[in-house]
């Protein structure tokens, strides 16, 4: 089973729509998590932290579900700037981060 | 402006050849990262430094090497026994003090081609 694993999509949403994707990670210690976004061919960049029970910003919203070890995000009124691949990021200890190997959204007109 | 700086942003080379990819980061953070990106695939950590003169294997360090003689400095040398270099290679730093918050900050990323 792989450390982080999250669905490649693509997930092919009209503007306006509200979308999901979700992440779940193998080690059950693992305190941190992180959603970056990577634009093609570009690095990735921090969306969101997720700490505690998940967090909100603007139109994104981020859970964490340690019973069941997975991560959650959530964009609403989708854009089409909003395409790009979004990154599931797990710390499972010291300075080691996992990364998943990503879900592509693309949001269309 | 701070920011971490990733030299060259596109390199082509030769089979057989060894080639080093610059990362430089004027941000004084002490931990720094070396990952592999590849079409379709997460980051795989290549290298980590915790502090200078100090570095630590990651998953896939098989045929590259690295070194941390400065903070701000954290070359990544491909050598020719890396069976499969060409990729996307991003270098990054860990923004906060301690081990439980923080971000990692990426630099801009070389894109090795091997012809």
């Amino acid at each position: 089973r792989k450390e982080v694993e999250q669905d490649p999509g693509p997930f092919n949403v009209p503007e306006g729509a509200t979308v999901a994707f979700n992440c779940t990670y193998s080690n059950s210690a693992s305190q941190s998590f992180f959603w970056y976004r990577q634009d093609c061919r570009k690095e990735p960049k921090l969306l969101m932290s997720v700490y505690s029970s998940g967090n909100e910003d603007g139109r994104f919203t981020a859970q964490l579900n340690r019973a069941s070890q997975y991560i959650s995000l959530l964009i609403r009124d989708s854009k089409l700037s909003d395409s790009a691949t979004y990154l599931c990021v797990v710390k499972p200890y010291g300075n080691k981060l996992v990364f998943g190997a990503g879900t592509i959204l693309r949001v269309k007109s | 402006d701070g920011g971490i700086t990733q030299s060259p942003k596109y390199l082509f080379r030769k089979e057989g050849q060894n080639v080093t990819l610059s990362c430089e980061q004027n941000l004084n953070h002490d931990a720094m990262y070396w990952y592999r990106q590849d079409p379709g695939q997460g980051l795989r950590l290549i290298y980590y430094s915790q502090i200078v003169n100090d570095f630590q294997k990651g998953d896939i360090a098989e045929g590259y090497s690295v070194s941390r003689e400065k903070k701000e400095s954290f070359p990544l040398t491909v050598t020719s026994a890396q069976k499969n270099p060409t990729a996307f290679y991003l270098c990054a730093s860990w923004t906060g003090r301690g081990l439980d918050t923080g971000e990692l900050f990426f630099g801009e990323g070389s894109r090795l081609t091997v012809l």
